[in-house]
């Protein structure tokens, strides 16, 4: 079945500096990838949504300039937490969808980012 | 702006007995894709069961099994013969698809169910 490989698994950084968050669809070309937000014992928050070779849209109250998102090829997004700060911590994960509706969204096993 | 509630945060069932797991939506939409997703304490999201809306039978997968009422705007989840790997938070998700490439989901807020040996 569809695979979406997602790493870091768990990311420890200073508080100021960048981290890069890779998800990469393993055999199948994913058109569009969703990056999400999820906070202890809460639901998925969808932070931005991104097709391959254009600019990503992101969801009203996300800073675009904090939460960078490329996707650059059919098979690779990435999500860069810039100038990161503790109240960046939280899971983040990100999901595929190929150019069949029909197998639905798979996602990642997600990221924890812990900003001290 | 369309809407997933879900009412119950928790729930607990004793092992092999059937549990339901309540979802209601709102919607304008004729068209969509209403999902159940699991996330089990690894929180790899996976996905449960699948209904297209156009679909009037019930989508059925081994013990899952849904219960999507259109008019009523519902769309339930039945756990048969639970089991201990059951244990996990269940999210509903509605879809409308659209031409743009951007479909995205709407999660409810979980429910977390725990089988009890």
């Amino acid at each position: 079945g569809a695979v979406v490989s997602q790493h870091p698994s768990r990311v420890i950084c200073k508080s100021g500096t960048s981290v890069k968050i890779e998800c990469r669809s393993l055999d199948f070309q994913a058109t569009t990838m969703f990056w999400y937000r999820q906070f202890p014992k809460q639901s998925l928050m969808l932070m931005a949504t991104s097709n391959e070779g254009s600019k990503a849209t992101y969801e009203q109250g996300v800073e675009k300039d904090k939460f960078l998102i490329n996707h650059a090829s059919l098979t690779l997004s990435t999500l860069t937490v810039t100038s990161a700060h503790p109240e960046d911590s939280s899971f983040y994960i990100c999901s595929a969808r190929g150019g069949v509706l029909y197998y639905g969204y798979t996602f990642g096993s997600g990221t924890r980012l812990t900003v001290v | 702006a369309q809407t997933v509630t879900q009412s119950q945060p928790e729930m607990s069932v004793q092992e092999a007995e059937t549990v339901t797991l309540s979802c209601t939506y709102d919607t304008s939409e004729s068209n969509y894709y209403l999902f159940w997703y699991k996330q089990p304490p690894s929180r790899q999201m996976i996905l449960v069961i699948r209904q297209e809306a156009y679909k009037q039978q019930n989508a059925t997968e081994n013990r899952f099994s849904v219960n999507f009422q259109k008019a009523a705007k519902s769309f339930s989840l039945k756990i048969s013969d639970s089991q201990l790997g059951d244990t996990a938070m269940y999210f509903c998700a509605f879809m409308t698809p659209s031409n743009f490439g951007n479909e995205k989901l709407t999660f409810g807020t979980g429910t977390r169910l725990t089988i009890i040996p």
